[in-house]
């Protein structure tokens, strides 16, 4: 069974500070997505990334996919109280099968 | 720009009834999805469809769900005799043909049973 583990789970930090969130599996996956969720929302989908070593950049959020594409990091630049919001990543295994989800990372900052 | 949308937003229902989940997906989109997620919980998959028929399917998508593309807007999800268990948040997704799965999600429904 494929797996994806994110860290932190819960992450509080002030405005300002930087952060790096993770999301590790022992499985090869084809692409990788992360989502952000907010409060009674659906996930909204910010970025996939597709090639092993690939780093994508977003405004102040920066993603990058593990040489080997079983892992991955999102690391926030000052961080704003707009960024609060549950993290989460979603790996494709390929062969057009359904996503695989991680737990996500529950990210508030604070004011 | 286009989204899915969901109705109800909230569904309340007693249980062993029937409760029917609506959603119309991006209009050029392909592929469709039904999601749930527990308060707290995992975003759990469900259901997958294309070309009319069910893709690919969870443990938790037993014989009491079903669902169906009617007309071609609407995708909906039926649970015949819902249970306490069934409590959730339904999302709907789409995702547009070929290449990288991108999944577009519905604010979706929040489902009572009681």
């Amino acid at each position: 069974t494929q797996l994806l583990e994110q860290s932190p789970q819960f992450l509080s930090i002030q405005e300002g500070e930087n952060l790096t969130v993770y999301c590790n599996s022992s499985s090869v996956f084809s692409s990788l997505q992360w989502y952000r969720q907010e409060p009674g929302e659906g996930p909204v989908l910010l970025v996939t990334v597709v090639t092993g070593g690939e780093v994508k950049k977003l405004k102040r959020l920066t993603f990058q996919f593990g040489d080997a594409r079983k892992d991955s990091s999102l690391h926030i630049t000052a961080a704003q109280p707009g960024d609060t919001g549950l993290y989460l990543c979603a790996g494709e295994p390929g062969n057009n099968r359904k996503l695989i989800w991680g737990l996500g990372t529950s990210l508030a900052v604070n004011p | 720009e286009p989204e899915v949308t969901q109705t109800p937003s909230h569904q309340v229902t007693q249980m062993g009834q029937e409760v029917i989940l609506r959603c119309v997906p991006i209009s050029n989109h392909l592929y469709f999805y039904w999601y749930r997620q527990i308060l707290g919980q995992k975003v759990e998959f469900l259901v997958s469809f294309y070309n009319n028929e069910i893709s690919e399917k969870s443990e938790i998508f037993d014989d009491q769900f079903s669902v169906e593309r009617p007309d071609g807007s609407n995708f909906t999800l039926k649970i015949r005799s819902t249970k306490l268990e069934d409590s959730a948040m339904y999302f709907c997704a789409s995702s547009p043909l070929g290449g990288i799965k991108k999944l577009f999600f519905g604010s979706g429904t929040q489902l009572s049973v009681l």
